[in-house]
């Protein structure tokens, strides 16, 4: 059982690219969220979505895209990079809300703009 | 004032003995609380949940909440090495679907 995975694990584009961090669970979760987590800063939301073809914003929203056609995938796009999103990012997944109910986490991808 | 606020750290605390995690919170209609455990380099994982006043126990572990105050805690017992890391509190305010995040506090425990 895979569980919820994340790829690629690490990344270093440069500024200005498209990039897309995918995130896959097999659990059939209705929620999923990412995050991003960076020094001093701790986990911070950046989009969520409570089922396919529902999204929302979260606090940090701002340079990033999401989809999500299928229950099972949540791809993240930052689409043209800045080294302000350098930062490690969290995917995760709950069966039901995600303010009440245990939030599985991937393994993170670390990326870096150059 | 930070919706959520936890002590960075670093804790250090000797093997076997009690390690205490403290965490405020600014919204007072907040029910849901939780504490993830994340080891360097590695995903948070779920310790603890608790959504009403008083405390829970897990093993070694015990959640303590008390509304009133908008303070919850994680108490560790018996402290081990392998209790090293950086724990997370979350909380959920009303209305939300989602959690908000403290910055988390490094916890040492030191043979």
């Amino acid at each position: 059982d895979a569980g919820i995975t994340q790829s690629p694990r690490y990344k270093i584009t440069e500024t200005g690219r498209q990039v897309t961090l995918m995130c896959h669970q097999t659990w059939s979760h209705s929620y999923m969220f990412w995050y991003r987590q960076d020094l001093g800063h701790g986990l911070r939301l950046i989009y969520y979505s409570a089922a396919a073809d529902i999204t929302d914003k979260g606090e940090v929203p701002d340079g990033y895209v999401v989809s999500r056609s299928k229950t099972e995938n949540f791809p993240l796009t930052l689409e043209s990079a800045t080294r302000s999103q350098t930062s490690v990012y969290f995917c995760a997944s709950s069966w039901t809300s995600g303010g009440t109910d245990t939030q599985y986490f991937g393994p993170g991808t670390r990326l870096t703009v150059l | 004032q930070k919706e959520v606020e936890q002590n960075s750290g670093p804790l250090s605390v000797p093997e076997g003995a009690i390690a205490s995690l403290n965490c405020t919170y600014s919204d007072r209609g907040s029910q849901s609380f939780f504490w993830y455990r994340q080891y360097s380099g590695k995903s948070p994982e779920l310790i603890m949940s608790i959504y009403s006043n008083g405390d829970k126990e897990d093993g070694r572990f015990t959640a303590q909440l008390n509304k009133a105050s908008q303070y919850v805690s994680l108490l560790i017992r018996d402290s081990q090495p392998s209790d090293s890391a950086t724990y997370l509190c979350a909380v959920n305010r009303p209305g939300h679907e989602k959690l908000t995040f403290g910055t988390g506090t490094r916890l040492t425990i030191i043979p």
